[in-house]
């Protein structure tokens, strides 16, 4: 079956400092999603990426969507405490327009020290 | 509060004994799912329903697990004969397009 593997599982950083996390699907994904999950809290949604190559940029984050949309990237420049969380990677079985089951990524638990 | 509601948002229960989880969606949604998470792991899918048509279950769920959505609103979640291993922060999430929004959870300790 699809599995979604996501790397680091941790990182820590400096206020300031940047930060990575990196998707990779074992299949062709039709699309991906990203989520944060604060400690604590549920899975927000973040994005959708749909393209082959695709960029969006969410102020200081920037998500990449692989050419052979079988991996992804987010990437957070000058992080902030309030940037602190779990980042999730998702491919989603989209069935038509309407989204099917979610596999996630083990996610990128995010620490950031003032 | 017009986002996903789960009840209740604990629950503690004994080895054996069954356990029901709600979720109320977002109103004009019309798929629902069921997610259980453990900790260090991400959100792992159990089943979704599209109005109250249950389309998939994870080969995951076992016979112990079963879901409803009677009238296509809010769905349930029941446990039977709990065992540790059934401990876990179980997520609904609601669907209209492509974004799932999901409930605050309800976290299962089975002692």
């Amino acid at each position: 079956g699809q599995q979604v593997m996501q790397i680091p599982q941790y990182q820590h950083v400096q206020e300031g400092e940047d930060f990575t996390t990196y998707c990779n699907s074992s299949t062709t994904l039709s699309n991906i999603q990203w989520y944060k999950q604060r400690p604590g809290g549920h899975p927000v949604f973040l994005i959708q990426l749909v393209k082959s190559g695709e960029v969006k940029k969410q102020k200081r984050l920037t998500f990449q969507f692989g050419e052979a949309k079988k991996n992804s990237s987010l990437h957070i420049t000058a992080t902030q405490t309030t940037d602190v969380g779990t980042y999730f990677c998702a491919g989603p079985i989209v069935r038509g327009s309407t989204l099917g089951r979610l596999y996630f990524g083990r996610g990128t638990q995010l620490t950031v020290w003032p | 509060d017009t986002g996903v509601s789960q009840n209740p948002r604990h629950k503690i229960t004994k080895r054996g004994q069954n356990v029901t989880f709600r979720c109320d969606p977002i109103s004009e949604h019309n798929r629902l799912y069921w997610y259980r998470q453990t900790l260090g792991q991400g959100p792992e899918f159990l089943t979704y329903f599209q109005n109250e048509a249950q389309l998939e279950k994870s080969r995951l769920l076992s016979d112990r697990f079963s879901a409803e959505r009677p009238k296509g609103s809010f769905s349930t979640l029941e446990i039977q004969r709990t065992e540790q291993g059934d401990s876990a922060m179980y997520l609904c999430a609601s669907s209209q397009d492509r974004e799932a929004f999901f409930g605050q959870g309800t976290r299962l300790t089975v002692v």
